[in-house]
């Protein structure tokens, strides 16, 4: 247990399902991030959560929406997915003035059909 | 930006040998090296970190050396077992700078009883 809680932990969703991941972290960290991690891209970073505001979005396409109402939660709104979006998506969190160490959640093993 | 290149992509060792990833980093300012494993079914987890004041860190079976000349840095994993078996990343990150965790593309080690 690594304090950053994801749900669900498995999602299959249609092409034109709308769902949402869910992230929550107990860590009292000021940062959180999006990661998809496929066997093409390892590690890919999406979106990263400075103090609620959005400071980074890595050429995300629109069919991803990200949302942080609190330094605690994140979600990651999906519509529209292609195959091609079939991940395991990865919520992170840190503290920023405490240094570079994140913490993971499991990730949401999504399959888009 | 920073670029982390990470090798090798496959390692597979008999238990009870020693196992070295390495990674090189591109961005002289890094000055924070976190190596996070992840099993199966589960989040990326933290094993250790160095920071750039140091050249050594170890922690039990594990340690990590850095050559901040050369700009590089590796795991070693003394006595291997089974439960090592996992996918190893390496990451670069300057602290206190707004730059976020940049990883490399992940080692995966099989470690044979």
């Amino acid at each position: 247990e690594t304090g950053v809680t994801q749900t669900p932990r498995h999602l299959v969703m249609g092409m034109t399902n709308k769902k949402s991941l869910k992230c929550e972290q107990h860590l009292g960290h000021n940062a959180m991030y999006w990661y998809k991690q496929s066997a093409k891209k390892p590690l890919e970073l999406m979106f990263v959560y400075n103090f609620k505001e959005q400071t980074e979005n890595n050429s995300v396409p629109s069919r991803f929406s990200p949302e942080c109402p609190n330094s605690s939660h994140l979600f990651l709104h999906l519509h529209t997915l292609q195959p091609e979006d079939s991940a395991l998506y990865l919520c992170a969190s840190s503290q920023r003035s405490q240094g570079g160490e994140a913490f993971f959640g499991q990730g949401t093993r999504l399959t888009v059909v | 930006g920073e670029n982390v290149e990470q090798h090798p992509s496959t390692l597979s060792v008999q238990e009870g040998d020693s196992a070295v990833i390495k990674c090189t980093y591109s961005d002289s300012a890094s000055n924070y090296f976190p190596w996070y494993k992840q099993e199966l079914g589960k989040g990326p987890q933290l094993i250790i970190d160095i920071r750039s004041n140091v050249g050594e860190k170890k922690d039990q079976r594990i340690a990590v050396t850095l050559n901040k000349t050369a700009k590089h840095f590796s795991l070693h994993i003394t006595e291997t077992q089974p439960e090592d078996s996992a996918v190893y990343f390496c990451a670069a990150l300057r602290e206190g700078s707004q730059g976020n965790l940049i990883f490399g593309k992940g080692t995966k080690l099989s470690v044979k009883p």
